[in-house]
């Protein structure tokens, strides 16, 4: 069974602090990793889709990366408006025809001025 | 306007009752789907779309019924709403095939008394 465990739960940040969210994953076969950005009373926002081990991707104060088992989103020198609901979220290689994807529960970042 | 909403955004209806939410996208995206999102868990599939007229169970699909006689509509029914249905609910769609980005309507706030 595929398998998404994002810590830490919650994170509280001075602007400016960086840091990094971390998603660990259980997966058959890895065909690709989805990061999302989530406020409070709306709907995940995809910020960014890795496919192999060492590929990185940035948008703006945002870097994710990838290894076999697990990515990191890094944050660098976070404003209060990043503070949001980070997802990580799994696609296995054998979903065949049906597109199961498994999200972790995610990390609340809160930015404090 | 372009792009995936949900109707109504908020409903309280009572045990037993039947429910029905809607969902429309405008991008003409092959795939849709209807996730739950409560606390402690992740995004939790309860039914998926490949196509207009072809639907399939997700992870927690009963107690909930869904069509798709249009590309651009998937409707979600509680036949009869149980307490434990009490959840946000959230559309999304995506392209066909492969790891791609699913991009999710404001979701619809459910509460079953």
């Amino acid at each position: 069974e595929d398998q998404v465990t994002q810590s830490p739960e919650a994170l509280r940040l001075q602007e400016g602090e960086s840091s990094s969210l971390n998603c660990s994953y259980t997966v058959s076969g890895l065909r690709g990793l989805f990061w999302y950005r989530q406020d409070p009373g709306k709907g995940p926002e995809f910020l960014f889709t890795l496919y192999s081990a060492g590929e990185e991707k940035e948008k703006e104060r945002l870097k994710a990366t990838l290894t076999k088992k697990e990515s990191f989103l890094h944050i660098t020198a976070p404003k209060p408006e990043d503070s949001a609901t980070y997802l990580c979220a799994v696609q296995a290689l054998n979903s065949g025809g049906y597109q199961k994807v498994t999200f972790g529960i995610g990390t609340k970042l809160q930015v404090i001025p | 306007d372009a792009g995936i909403t949900q109707s109504p955004r908020y409903k309280i209806t009572e045990t037993g009752r039947q429910v029905t939410l809607m969902c429309h996208q405008t991008w003409s995206h092959s795939y849709m789907f209807w996730y739950r999102q409560d606390l402690g868990h992740g995004l939790r599939l309860i039914y998926y779309s490949a196509a207009a007229d072809i639907t399939d169970k997700g992870e927690v699909p009963d107690g909930y019924v869904v069509s798709r006689s249009k590309t651009e509509n998937f409707p979600l029914t509680l036949e009869s709403a149980t307490r434990s249905q009490t959840s946000v609910y959230f559309c999304a769609s995506n392209l066909a095939g492969g790891p791609n980005e699913q991009f999710f309507g404001p979701g619809t706030r459910l509460t079953v008394l």
